[in-house]
């Protein structure tokens, strides 16, 4: 079984339209994340949840909106796509806040804005 | 506020040859601190970690890594690799700010 789990794995979209990506996790961990990695490879943090509840917000444009109904699942929801959200989205997740716990990735969405 | 540099954008190496992937961090706080490697059109996994103790850490694939805090590193070494560890490398840091900060990634190219 896959532990975290996102779909699609590809997505190619037109500038203007609104998506979302969703994830899931089987590992019964507290906290999940969305990362952006770039096309030179440089990971970032957009979002963190723990327990539902929203705990990092990093500097990301509002189109972008996390949604986690419950503590297995997180979606992000992109509203009027640009072509520099070009990117691959990883979601993570690690067994509660803490600093020293590991987080455990998806395989990563590969959106490309057309 | 804690950073991390990873100074080889690229690492090619031959079969079989050390390699060494470096990595310094800036904190002014206690760290813990990871390394995670990615293949090819997965996500990345954790290949090892330091949170205390022996500052010398290893993976099981023949990897480790050795926490040395007056040099503020934390570099990856591999005494003879292969071409399956051709991938990309990601050192890590996090304190107590619920924030992983990631390197910019090394991609070690291994070469028959």
């Amino acid at each position: 079984d896959t532990a975290v789990s996102q779909t699609p794995k590809y997505l190619v979209t037109q500038m203007g339209n609104d998506k979302s990506i969703k994830c899931e996790q089987n590992l019964g961990h507290d906290t999940m994340y969305w990362y952006k990695q770039d096309s030179k490879k440089f990971l970032k943090i957009m979002f963190s949840y723990n327990n539902k509840e929203l705990i990092i917000n990093e500097t990301v444009p509002n189109r972008f909106s996390p949604k986690s109904p419950d503590k297995a699942h997180l979606n992000l929801h992109i509203n009027s796509l640009e072509l520099g959200d070009s990117a691959v989205y990883f979601c993570a997740s690690s067994q509660d806040r803490r600093p020293n716990t590991e987080a455990f990735f998806g395989q990563g969405t590969r959106l490309t804005v057309v | 506020a804690q950073s991390v540099t990873q100074l080889d954008s690229q690492v090619p190496v031959f079969e079989e040859a050390p390699v060494e992937l470096r990595c310094n961090y800036s904190s002014s706080v206690s760290v813990y601190l990871f390394w995670y490697v990615q293949y090819p059109n997965q996500g990345l996994q954790l290949l090892l970690k330091y949170l205390s103790g022996s500052t010398l850490v290893e993976s099981i694939n023949g990897f480790e890594a050795e926490f040395n805090k007056s040099q503020t590193s934390f570099h990856l070494r591999k005494p003879s690799v292969h071409i399956s560890d051709t991938a990309e490398y990601f050192c890590a840091v996090s304190t107590g700010g619920f924030k992983t900060i990631f390197g910019a990634g090394t991609r070690l190219f291994v070469k028959a």
